[in-house]
């Protein structure tokens, strides 16, 4: 079974539009973390944000913030006011248990293009 | 922020030579770092994770004689593709483990190496 699902293989937004990427996880573990990357098309991994399980509020970074609904398991990256320079492919992933090796599972990606 | 530098960024070699990527952590210590791998348009696969002054834990199916992977010091860990072949042309990314002092969790990740066997 997938451990993390992101539905949407690609997206088009039109820029400042704000953007919801999906992701739902899948875990027993009751200690997890749950990460978001942004991979443009150099090829790096930019880490944009992160919430553990046992954080009490979403986690927000600038732009980005998270969506966190533990019932649903679901952690939904939120762009505020999109740019064109947000197209790129974003990643969803996940660490199991508090202090493991720091291996994280990854979803699949959504490609995000943002149009003029 | 936390740096980690991975090079060469590309590199393009014949089939059966062996090809070093380097990933060296700037500004911090790393005790462990991830080497994946990505197919075009698809998910990084962890191939191994390194601890400093330990063998490196494979994934399954990941061939170890293949793959070779040394974390001889904090800083720095290297991956050794031996005797490329064609299959092995990839995107090959590493990745270190930093805890900063009351921060959450966060991997750094290199600039990713692409990889090309002729």
């Amino acid at each position: 079974a997938q451990k993390i699902t992101q539905t949407q293989p690609g997206m088009f937004v039109q820029e400042k539009e704000a953007v919801t990427l999906d992701c739902t996880y899948d875990t027993s573990d009751p200690s997890y973390g749950l990460f978001w990357y942004k991979q443009p098309s150099s090829g790096e991994m930019i880490f944009l944000i992160y919430q553990g399980s046992y954080d009490q509020q979403n986690a927000t970074e600038g732009r980005y913030s998270l969506n966190f609904q533990k019932a649903r398991k679901s952690a939904n990256l939120v762009i505020s006011a999109s740019q064109l320079g947000d197209s790129a492919m974003y990643f969803c992933a996940m660490r199991e248990g508090l202090e493991s090796n720091y291996q994280l599972i990854w979803g699949a990606g959504t490609k995000l293009i943002i149009k003029p | 922020g936390a740096v980690v530098s991975q090079h060469p960024s590309w590199v393009i070699c014949k089939s059966g030579t062996s090809v070093k990527i380097e990933c060296r952590s700037l500004d911090f210590q790393a005790t462990t770092m991830f080497w994946y791998r990505q197919f075009p348009k698809q998910s990084l696969m962890l191939m191994a994770t390194s601890n400093e002054g330990s063998k490196a834990t494979y994934e399954q199916g990941v061939e170890k004689d293949k793959f070779l992977i040394n974390h001889a010091s904090l800083t720095l860990s290297t991956l050794t593709v031996t005797s490329a072949h064609p299959e092995d042309s990839s995107f090959y990314i590493c990745s270190a483990r930093t805890r900063e002092r009351g921060s959450n969790e966060k991997l750094f990740f290199g600039s990713g190496t692409q990889l090309s066997v002729l």
